[in-house]
């Protein structure tokens, strides 16, 4: 079955640089999330997107960004990059309208040094 | 927001052995999924399972919504079964997952 894809796995930025990771849902999903993922730490939601629009915001810096195109993949979009921003980066998607579970994707692990 | 505590933090067993590993969450949920996260970094579905009993091979889990909690059982463990294992919750309010900090398993030969 497919799975939610995301690129690139692994991407290394300079401080102060601009980072943009992509998310591809499973087909026919309609909702995309962001988490991010300190070392040693939960998962911590950042942002979602419904049929293309925000539809939910967690702590997501204001350095970041987000949007969802019209064939549904996702793009964050990272400016300014500080060491704290080092992290394992997932996107999921689900359907609302069946079993809402939330797929994961692979994750994209970035470093900033 | 929703609290979701998990216990224990850690544990060490030998292979073979079983183990029930514990969510408890401080509101009513719409969703609680289990994850298991593997030494490359992977979120692995294990269960999505906002009430009742779900049983998959060697694990089985258990959620009890009216007194907020979840249980994952894992039988027999393998050394493969080595990871963080996440119980994550959606809130009746929106979508978000809120995450529990996660219950390090590590299984010796």
């Amino acid at each position: 079955a497919a799975g939610v894809i995301q690129s690139p796995r692994h991407l290394i930025k300079e401080k102060r640089e601009t980072a943009t990771l992509k998310c591809y849902p499973i087909p026919r999903h309609d909702t995309v999330y962001w988490y991010q993922q300190g070392p040693g730490q939960d998962p911590q939601f950042l942002i979602s997107f419904y049929e293309k629009m925000q539809s939910d915001k967690g702590s997501i810096p204001d350095r970041f960004s987000a949007q969802q195109f019209s064939d549904y993949h996702s793009e964050l979009n990272m400016s300014s990059l500080e060491l704290g921003d080092s992290a394992l980066y997932f996107c999921a998607s689900s359907l609302t309208s069946g079993e809402e579970t939330q797929y994961f994707g692979p994750g994209t692990r970035l470093l900033v040094l | 927001g929703i609290q979701v505590e998990q216990s224990p933090p850690d544990l060490i067993l030998q292979e073979g052995a079983n183990s029930t590993l514990r969510c408890n969450f401080s509101d009513s949920v719409n969703n609680l999924q289990w994850f298991h996260q593997n030494p490359w970094g992977q979120l692995i579905n294990l269960f999505y399972i906002p009430s009742g009993t779900k049983q998959n091979g060697r694990l089985s889990a258990t959620t009890v919504a009216t007194e907020r909690y979840s249980l994952l059982y894992i039988s027999s463990s393998q050394t493969t079964d080595s990871g963080v294992y996440f119980c994550a919750v959606e809130e009746t309010s929106g979508s978000r997952l809120t995450f529990g900090e996660g219950t390090q398993l590590t299984v010796n030969p």
